[in-house]
């Protein structure tokens, strides 16, 4: 069974609009953390935030924020006043304490200048 | 600067041939792995290993070999029995097997190998 659902497969924006990335995930287990990486055309996946489940706080670091709801499963990643530099492909990711790692399929955000 | 890399950038190969693709990363990470990236199903998990001379299969091992001789260097080889090689590789590593569930992975930049 799908562990992660990422359903947007690819979002345009016109540059400096708002942008969510939707992240759902399945899991029975009580401890968990979540992930959020981009992949930008260079290929490497660069780390963005890492959010264990005891914590559902939300979190902003500059024009990026998470909102994570344990109530409907979700752990979506918005863009704020998005930018050109912000087109990539961003993956959320589900680990489980018994070493277990689950990747979504991935959204492909392409800004538009 | 620590990191991970992975070469060549990009790769051709003939169908028949054999093929190695190079991961070497000086994080001093105990444990790695190789993940193969397709068009809309996301990372899917070909070996791992966690410690020198010891890798276990992934998701997707068929058609694929490892070796781990040191700890800084994880080499794929893609042989001739992978019926649809052509994809996008990425290597990664965690710095233990145990906490991977914690801290999650650092990813080199790729290889995309293409058959021709």
């Amino acid at each position: 069974a799908q562990k992660v659902t990422q359903a947007q497969t690819e979002i345009s924006v016109v540059e400096k609009e708002d942008v969510t990335l939707d992240c759902v995930y399945e899991t029975r287990d009580t401890t968990y953390y979540l992930f959020w990486y981009k992949q930008p055309p260079s290929g490497e996946l660069v780390f963005l935030i890492r959010r264990n489940s005891f914590d559902e706080q939300n979190e902003i670091s500059g024009r990026y924020s998470w909102n994570f709801q344990k109530s409907t499963s979700s752990f979506n990643f918005t863009i704020t006043a998005s930018q050109v530099v912000d087109s990539a492909v961003y993956f959320c990711a589900l680990s489980l304490t018994g070493n277990q790692f689950y990747f979504g399929t991935g959204t492909s955000l392409t800004v538009i200048p | 600067d620590g990191g991970i890399t992975q070469s060549p950038k990009y790769l051709f190969r003939k169908e028949g041939q054999n093929v190695t693709l190079s991961c070497e990363q000086n994080l001093n990470h105990d444990a790695m792995y190789w993940y193969r990236q397709d068009p809309g199903q996301g990372l899917r998990l070909i070996y791992y290993s966690q410690i020198v001379n010891d890798f276990q299969k992934g998701d997707i091992a068929e058609g694929y070999s490892v070796s781990r001789e040191k700890k800084e260097s994880f080499p794929l080889t893609v042989t001739s029995a992978q019926k649809n090689p052509t994809a996008f590789y990425l290597c990664a590593s965690s710095i233990d097997g145990r906490t991977r569930y914690l801290y999650g992975y650092t990813f080199g930049s790729g290889t995309r190998l293409t058959v021709v």
